[in-house]
This record gives C-alpha cells, sequence and structure tokens, in this order.
C-alpha cells in the first residue's frame, strides 16, 4: 500500500475554494486514490474515489495528473460545516478493500 | 438512506473484563470491518470479514480479539480481556462490493472506556 503525504493543517474562509493535495509517489498500477471526511466523534465518511484523470461528484471533485504520484481533493465555496479532517488514502481494492488511514488534513473554515 | 448502527455508544469496563461491541452493517452489503481510533490519533484498521470468515487482521489483532457474524444483521468485535491501551473509538463499516473496493460505510462508533 502506497504512503501518502498531505498537509497536517489548512485554513480557509467560507465561500472560497480549497484544495488539499496529497502525494503518494508509490502509487502501483492497480491502486485507487480516496477521500474521506471525518468529523469529530464520528465515523469517516466517503468523499471520492478515482483512478486517473478527473472525477466530479455532487460534493467535490478529484485531480490525477498523467503520472499518478499526486492528487488535488478540491471543495468549491466551503462553508463553516465542511470543518472536519480529510484523508488521502491510496490502495489495491481487489486485496480485500482494508483503508490505511494517514494523519489526515485538518480543514478549519472560518466565517 | 441505509446507514451502518452500532451499539453501544459508549461501554465503560473494568480492565480485565469481556466486551462485545455490536454492530448492523448496511443489509445487503458483503464485506465488513473493524476499524479503531485512539482519541487525538488516526483511524487504524483491525479486521475485515468477508464470507462468514476473517479476510484479513492487522496486528493490532490479535487473540483477544474475535469477530462473528451470529445471525443474518449482526456483526460483533469481541475483546476477550480489556486492557487500559485498548480504550478507543471503535468503529464497524461495510461495503457493498465483494471485492472489498469502493465505498466503505461507517457506523457512528462506539466508545470504549476501559478504567
Amino acid at each position: 500500500l502506497a504512503k501518502t503525504t498531505q498537509p497536517i493543517s489548512m485554513d480557509s474562509y467560507e465561500g472560497q475554494e480549497v484544495n488539499i493535495t496529497c502525494s503518494h509517489n508509490n502509487i502501483a498500477t492497480n491502486d485507487y486514490i480516496t477521500w474521506y471526511q471525518q468529523f469529530p466523534s464520528q465515523g469517516p465518511r466517503f468523499i471520492i474515489q478515482g483512478y486517473k484523470t478527473k472525477v466530479t461528484n455532487e460534493v467535490a471533485s478529484l485531480f490525477i495528473p498523467a503520472d499518478r504520484k499526486s492528487s488535488t481533493l478540491s471543495l468549491p465555496r466551503v462553508s463553516l460545516s465542511d470543518t472536519a479532517v480529510y484523508y488521502c488514502l491510496v490502495g489495491d481494492y481487489n486485496q480485500g478493500g482494508k483503508l490505511i488511514f494517514g494523519q489526515g488534513t485538518e480543514l478549519s473554515v472560518k466565517p | 438512506e441505509p446507514e451502518v448502527t452500532q451499539t453501544p455508544s459508549h461501554q465503560v469496563t473494568q480492565m480485565g473484563q469481556e466486551v462485545i461491541l455490536r454492530c448492523v452493517p448496511i443489509s445487503n452489503h458483503l464485506y465488513f470491518y473493524w476499524y479503531r481510533q485512539i482519541l487525538g490519533q488516526k483511524v487504524e484498521f483491525l479486521v475485515s470479514f468477508y464470507n462468514n470468515e476473517i479476510s484479513e487482521k492487522s496486528e493490532i489483532f490479535d487473540d483477544q480479539f474475535s469477530v462473528e457474524r451470529p445471525d443474518g444483521s449482526n456483526f460483533t468485535l469481541k475483546i476477550r480481556s480489556t486492557k487500559l491501551e485498548d480504550s478507543a473509538m471503535y468503529f464497524c463499516a461495510s461495503t457493498l462490493g465483494t471485492s472489498g473496493r469502493g465505498e466503505q460505510f461507517f457506523g457512528p462508533g462506539t466508545r470504549l472506556t476501559v478504567l
């Protein structure tokens, strides 16, 4: 399973776009990139998953360059309720699907 | 919207006692997991379960831990003789696919406090 590196914390203001970049230099061919969100005292919640290029859903976009050694989670127009810890995970989910969490990025959205 | 449920929300126990944490995964899901999170630390994988047997387990999941799916709906984690360092939030998760890929749905967690 590839090791991931992401910023420990980020600050933003309501209404701004937030981009959180994760590096995963040792990503393997079969690895997918997945992002989860966690609020205090709650279980992680799936945000988005991708393999290459760009993926978009109703809450976020995921940008993955051609070499796949990094990825960027983009949150459009954040609100106070987006204050949470965001985890980037990389793994070959054909092998049972266990999730290996890093320390995550603590995003603080201010008014 | 279907969700994973866990009981109890908070369990307090004495060191050396046995505890059973209960989870009800989403009904049509096939892969089940237990994770734990010590206060202020990252989420750690404990075990995955598929087709009525353990699929994978971490180093944390030693002989003191066991999992069981006693019926068609419940999925339990048993800690045989609790230690102080077992104090943590324990999260159950489930996923639909047979490969374990894709979105995992997490429950709200059980906070275990060992005194």
